[in-house]
């Protein structure tokens, strides 16, 4: 049973405009929801993190947003940059004990000129 | 500022061998863990510690084992390679309220 979805393998998107990456869950006991970015023989980099008690995180270019009753998160990046193109992992925990994370199975995110 | 790492980067087995992975952190971190990616599949967890001389079993621990002897290492052993052990291992350390750092990664073929 996968409790964190991408549905998405794939995502192809125009440099300058919106990129959205959509995740669901299952597991409504998740505290925290984590994107990941990872660049081919390189190991995922934290990109941005959001609580279960709020609703959207900003930092930058990148947008996470939480929708609890759908158990559903998605991540904005605007404007996309070619640089963006890698594969975008969603993430979760709960916070009793460590930071054991549930991965999403990736999305590969390419940034066309 | 190396941040996680692991050696070796690559590695070929054959089916029945043991070899153990190093995962080696300089952030002073409390928790270290130990993930495999396969195609297709997000990052699963195969075994985490929260301290030196602590380890926990995660999502997939079948087939390996672990150990933190020492707070900045941690190593995950193969006592008898199998095929289906054949991945790209990846190691991460973080603090308690800190998100994960990851290293680049080990592939492993078991033949």
């Amino acid at each position: 049973d996968q409790q964190v979805k991408q549905n998405s393998p794939s995502l192809s998107v125009q440099e300058g405009r919106i990129s959205i990456l959509n995740c669901d869950y299952t597991n409504s006991m998740f505290d925290y929801f984590l994107w990941y970015k990872k660049y081919p023989a390189e190991g995922p980099t934290f990109l941005i993190s959001i609580s279960s008690i709020k609703d959207k995180n900003e930092d930058g270019r990148f947008t996470v947003f939480l929708n609890k009753s759908a158990k559903h998160l998605s991540l904005h990046i605007v404007p996309s940059q070619p640089g963006d193109s890698a594969v975008y992992f969603c993430a979760a925990f709960t916070i009793q004990g460590a930071q054991k994370l549930v991965f999403g199975q990736g999305t590969r995110l390419t940034i066309n000129p | 500022n190396a941040g996680v790492t692991q050696t070796p980067k690559f590695r070929v087995l054959k089916t029945g061998q043991s070899m153990t992975l190093l995962c080696a952190q300089d952030m002073n971190h409390e928790y270290m863990y130990w993930y495999r990616q396969d195609p297709g599949m997000g990052l699963r967890l195969i075994h985490y510690s929260v301290g030196e001389g602590t380890t926990a079993k995660g999502e997939v621990p079948d087939g390996y084992n672990v150990s933190r002897l020492k707070k900045q290492n941690f190593l995950l052993g193969l006592e008898s390679a199998a095929p289906s052990q054949t991945s790209v291992y990846f190691c991460a350390s973080s603090s308690p309220d800190q998100p994960q750092h990851f290293g680049d990664g080990t592939r492993l073929s078991i033949l």
